[in-house]
């Protein structure tokens, strides 16, 4: 599975969209794009994921570039509840199960 | 589904004591993982089970590991004996194969976290 580079940390003003980027320059063909977050003392939450088109669901947006090599997840409204680390994570589905998490993103989300 | 149920939440132990960690898979889900966090290592993969069979556990750390899938509604983690570098939090994950809407998304349990005196 390829390597993700997430900035180690970011701010957003509560209210605003959070854009959390993630470069993958090295994904391949058949990898998808996953995004999770760990709030504080909790496990990874699933948010989206997302092969080539844009993705959008109740809790965030996925955008991925034309040529795949990254990506940016919107949360649209912020609330201080978003405060978290947010981890990009590119795989294939259904094989290789040994997933790089790396640091991950810490968004804080202030008022 | 009351989502993947790990036990206990937290054990404080002293050195050389058995830690067994418990796991209640999300009912359906065929494939389990164990999981460990540490500030300096942060999420590793220590081991993973399909359909109950251990498919990989290379990253499980030395033989005072081990983890079992008896049936598929339970799995342990077991450390024995404990050392104060065991002190984390154990994630146990589950999700389902195939190509079903929520396939291969990993549903996370709350951990448990290890204290090793």
């Amino acid at each position: 599975d390829a390597k993700t580079t997430q900035p180690p940390s970011m701010d957003c003003a509560e209210g605003r969209a959070a854009n959390l980027p993630c470069n993958h320059s090295t994904i391949s063909g058949n990898e998808y794009v996953y995004w999770y977050r760990q709030i504080h003392s909790q496990g990874p939450q699933y948010i989206i994921h997302g092969l080539k088109n844009n993705e959008t669901n109740e809790m965030a947006s996925l955008i991925i570039t034309e040529d795949r090599k990254s990506s940016t997840l919107i949360l649209p409204h912020a609330t201080l509840r978003d405060t978290a680390v947010y981890y990009c994570i590119v795989r294939v589905d259904g094989s290789n199960y040994q997933l790089i998490w790396g640091a991950g993103t810490k968004l804080i989300i202030k008022p | 589904d009351a989502g993947v149920i790990q036990s206990p939440r937290h054990e404080v132990t002293e050195m050389g004591q058995e830690v067994t960690l418990r796991c209640k898979p999300i009912s359906g889900h065929d494939y389990l993982f164990w999981y460990r966090q540490t500030m300096m290592r942060g999420l590793e993969l220590l081991i993973y089970f399909n359909n109950n069979v251990p498919i990989d556990d290379s990253g499980m750390p030395e033989d005072r590991f081990s983890a079992k899938m008896p049936n598929a509604s339970f799995s342990t983690l077991k450390i024995q004996p404990s050392e104060p570098r065991d002190s984390a939090v154990y994630f146990c994950a589950s999700s389902l194969s195939g190509l079903r809407p929520g396939a291969n998304v990993l549903t996370f349990g709350a951990g448990s976290r290890l204290t090793v005196l």
